[in-house]
């Protein structure tokens, strides 16, 4: 069963905590992507990499990280210098075709 | 400053008539554009795309038009069907980056039985 699992679905941390966020795909995609979707502002960039032990910032990587070990796993750490973490957070996969991207279900982060 | 545009934040429409999404965009290298189509709580999953050397692309009720002197690009859905509420997202991306897809903020579809 081919796809892009992402968990938890929901998680809750105290503020100045980090919290790393999973993504695991088995869809042998090369390129994976962070996105963070808020109300009214659709999906902003976060990070994307396009092969194993290489990734680029996006539009809002500020106080994010990520690592590119293997190609099935595109961990998203969420850094307490993320001034508002609280967003529900996608990860995606891309062939390599135009630009079409699958989706896996986000994750829910809320720092309380 | 918002490189994809959707203006209409949300749109409702009664069950079985026409659904017209509208999207604009700024950047003249977008050479490619998507929709996405997403519930709430889940990943959105592509919809239809269509190639600037084209202006119209047909998927059974979806159609996307492409008017590219006016950077604009239209979501078409006939009959509209209570299923298709969610939320709709334009996207674009370009020859020199494929890879890199700009979104637009989306628009909340309500269809109304």
């Amino acid at each position: 069963d081919g796809g892009i699992t992402q968990s938890p679905k929901y998680l809750f941390r105290k503020e100045g905590q980090n919290v790393t966020l999973s993504c695991e795909q088995n869809l042998n995609h090369d390129a994976m992507y962070w996105y963070r979707q808020d109300p009214g502002q659709g999906l902003r960039l976060i990070y994307y990499s396009q092969i194993v032990n290489d990734f680029q910032k996006g539009d809002i990587a500020e106080g994010y990280s990520v690592s590119r070990e293997k190609k099935e796993s595109f961990p998203l750490t969420v850094t307490s210098a993320q001034k508002n973490p609280t967003a529900f957070y996608l990860c995606a996969t891309n062939s390599g075709g135009f630009g079409e991207q699958f989706f896996g279900p986000g994750t829910r982060l809320t720092v309380l | 400053d918002q490189q994809v545009k959707q203006n209409s934040p949300s749109l409702s429409v009664q069950e079985g008539r026409i659904s017209i999404l509208n999207c604009d965009y700024t950047n003249s290298m977008f050479d490619y554009f998507l929709w996405y189509k997403k519930y709430p709580a889940e990943g959105p999953t592509f919809l239809i795309s269509i190639s600037s050397i084209k202006d119209k692309n047909e998927d059974g009720r979806f159609t996307v038009f492409l008017n590219k002197s006016a950077k604009h690009l239209s979501l078409h859905i006939v009959p509209s069907q209570p299923g298709d509420s969610a939320v709709y997202f334009c996207a674009a991306s370009s020859k020199t980056s494929y890879d890199k897809v700009i979104f637009g903020p989306g628009t909340s579809l309500s269809v109304i039985p």
